[in-house]
């Protein structure tokens, strides 16, 4: 079926450092992606969205970029911080149904 | 804190036994929806309402595996005759279908069969 990948299952950065985290999905009828962060023991916390018409938004020290033509997806975290350190997840959405997740990519802030 | 209120947050049961969680949705929302997620994993889709009806279910949700939304509000998950491979974090969330349908999630409900 149609799913949702991560190409980094683990990525390290130095605290201060720009952090990109890649992710691939294959339903090329979702008009609608998501990025979560996730902490130990807790749900998945909304960091930021992007519809299928556009390829670029950005938010506060995030910014998702999305090829559609590749069908890829990117988390870009500025100025990456201690507290940035979880688990990110990229969902996809087909309009009106579900979201699909895909397995995450662990993000570890070096101090 | 998102808003979406889940109960309650650990559940230890034993094998066969019957288990039973609630989700308070974002006041208004009407989509609900239900994930289950294993350690390492990601959540896994199981079932969401619009208002109180059940539009879709995975085929995750087996038979020993209910969902309701009886006033369109709040929703509870109930698994029957639990199995140790029930053990998961189950997760609520909640969007509004109008306003762009960005879904938050609660913080889960820990179940684990012994």
């Amino acid at each position: 079926g149609e799913s949702v990948g991560l190409h980094l299952p683990t990525l390290s950065v130095q605290e201060g450092d720009n952090s990109i985290i890649n992710c691939a999905y294959s339903n090329s009828a979702s008009d609608y992606f998501i990025w979560y962060k996730q902490e130990s023991g807790k749900g998945p916390q909304f960091i930021i969205d992007i519809r299928s018409n556009m390829d670029k938004r950005q938010g506060q020290r995030v910014t998702v970029l999305l090829n559609k033509t590749v069908k890829h997806l990117s988390l870009q975290i500025a100025a990456t911080q201690p507290g940035d350190s979880a688990v990110y997840f990229c969902a996809e959405m087909e309009y009106g149904n579900k979201l699909v997740f895909g397995a995450g990519t662990i993000l570890r802030v070096k101090s | 804190d998102t808003g979406v209120s889940q109960n309650p947050r650990h559940k230890i049961t034993k094998r066969g036994q019957n288990v039973t969680f609630r989700c308070d949705p974002i006041s208004e929302h009407n989509r609900l929806y239900w994930y289950r997620q294993t350690l390492g994993q990601g959540p896994e889709f199981l079932t969401y309402f619009q208002n109180e009806a059940q539009l879709e279910k995975s085929r995750l949700l087996s038979d020993r595996f209910s969902a309701e939304r009886p006033k369109g509000s709040f929703s509870t998950l109930e698994i029957q005759r639990t199995e140790q491979g029930d053990s998961a974090m189950y997760l609520c969330a909640s969007s509004l279908l109008s306003s762009g349908n960005t879904i938050y999630f609660g913080e889960g409900s820990w179940l684990t069969v012994v």
